[in-house]
């Protein structure tokens, strides 16, 4: 299995762009990294999710390195509103397959917080 | 908008009692997955189910069971629960992924179970 390591915490300010680090030495060659947001009292919510080098949508992107080792989650111009726990989840796709699952790995998560 | 239900937010039970814990999509979603959430630890994986009736254990099932009649509904049961087990439950469930990763989950808003 994938272990991840993230900060526990960090904190910011609004305006600021944030990023968040996610090691995973062990990453296995079909894995991908995906992130999600957790506020309190919901279930968490799907960031964005890559393989290799860049990825970017309308609310993050997501730098991985050649080796795929660590990834880093990259917040633009955060608000108070992103205030949340972060989660970074390194594994295969779930599908079909007995012996073919691949086990998905939450990391602990980082706690953000974004001060005015 | 995808709609994962779960059949309680809060549930307080006492040990050696059976506990059901209800889930509901209403996506068509063909993977369901249980996890628990305890504070320093994450989420982590209880149990995965990729069709009807179809089931694999994540990281921790020991101690609890799953039940998968039909595709929109996916159970976790407590067959005699214990203090150890209180926790935050969180249901999710996506499509099927082929290719490209494990694709988006969608979480539920949780049940907070209390074993007394």
């Amino acid at each position: 299995l994938a272990k991840t390591t993230q900060p526990i915490s960090m904190d910011s300010y609004e305006g600021q762009e944030v990023n968040i680090t996610c090691s995973h030495n062990n990453i296995a060659t079909n894995d991908y990294i995906t992130w999600y947001q957790q506020f309190p009292s919901q279930g968490p919510r799907f960031i964005i999710q890559g393989y290799k080098t860049k990825v970017t949508n309308e609310v993050a992107s997501l730098f991985i390195p050649a080796d795929r080792k660590s990834s880093t989650l990259s917040l633009p111009r955060v608000s108070l509103s992103d205030t949340a726990v972060y989660y970074c989840l390194v594994g295969d796709k779930a599908n079909a397959g007995g012996t073919s699952y691949g086990k998905l790995t939450f990391g602990q998560g980082t706690i953000l917080t974004v001060h005015p | 908008d995808v709609k994962v239900t779960q059949s309680s937010r809060y549930l307080v039970k006492r040990t050696g009692e059976k506990v059901f814990l209800e889930c509901v999509q209403d996506m068509d979603h063909e993977n369901m997955f249980w996890y628990r959430q305890d504070p320093g630890l994450g989420l982590r994986l209880i149990y995965f189910s990729y069709d009807v009736k179809m089931k694999e254990k994540g990281d921790i099932p020991e101690g609890y069971s799953v039940s998968r009649e039909k595709k929109e509904r996916f159970s976790l049961i407590l067959e005699s629960a214990s203090t150890n087990q209180t926790s935050m439950y969180l249901c999710a469930s996506s499509f099927p992924q082929w290719a490209g990763g494990p694709g988006e989950q969608f979480f539920g808003p949780g049940t907070r179970l209390t074993v007394l």
